[in-house]
């Protein structure tokens, strides 16, 4: 079956540099998108990663290992407004997206 | 209005009632989909429409029924819910269903008493 893995929830403080990890298990593979949906908002889309390697993009950066079934997330400077769930999806071989039960991102001043 | 809009944004409802949910975008996008999604679990795709063709439907029960009149335009038919169908009802669109990310709608909060 079908599989993307990332953890429920993570606190981090102000300031700070979190990684929120992906993993991922699918038939096929055509790309690994990041959303952010902060609590009652609809998801707004982060990053979209189709080749190894970091995307960087402000205060947010994603990594894919194709060969490794990974990614990663990583948020430098954390603000409060960053408090949120945090979406991994992949687009499998049939393009249709998979998707992660998502990570809340806690913020602590 | 801008990006993708949804109403009601909530709505309570019985078992035996009829009722229906809206979704419109003003992106000039060609696909829009309907997701299912519960507390603490995965976005759960029901429906996706392409040029207003219905190309996918994830097993989801006769109960849900999917109207797309014109590609700005999505509609979600409900009768006879049960308690489980309880949840965030997304709505969302792209332009083309491959790579491209999908713009969502705020979506509609549904409870089934």
């Amino acid at each position: 079956g079908q599989n993307i893995d990332q953890p429920t929830e993570m606190t981090a403080t102000e300031g700070a540099i979190v990684q929120i990890n992906c993993t991922y298990q699918t038939s096929g593979f055509n790309g690994l998108f990041w959303y952010q949906q902060h609590a009652g908002e609809a998801p707004t889309f982060l990053s979209y990663n189709v080749l190894d390697g970091l995307e960087e993009k402000g205060r947010f950066s994603s990594f894919l290992s194709r060969s490794k079934g990974y990614s990663y997330l990583l948020l430098k400077e954390l603000q409060m407004k960053d408090s949120a769930s945090y979406l991994c999806a992949v687009m499998d071989s049939n393009y249709q997206l998979i998707w992660g039960a998502g990570t809340k991102l806690i913020i602590k001043p | 209005e801008t990006g993708v809009t949804q109403t009601p944004r909530h709505l309570v409802m019985g078992m035996t009632n009829k009722k229906s949910l809206k979704c419109e975008q003003h992106l000039g996008h060609n696909a829009m989909y309907w997701y299912k999604q519960s507390a603490k679990k995965p976005l759960e795709l029901m429906f996706v429409y392409s040029l207003e063709e219905r190309v996918e439907n994830n097993s989801v029960p006769s109960r849900f029924s999917p109207e797309c009149p014109n590609s700005s335009h999505l509609f979600l038919h409900l009768h006879t819910l049960q308690p489980e169908d309880s949840a965030l009802y997304l709505c969302a669109s792209s332009q083309g269903e491959r790579y491209n990310e999908q713009f969502f709608g705020p979506g509609t909060r549904l409870t089934v008493l």
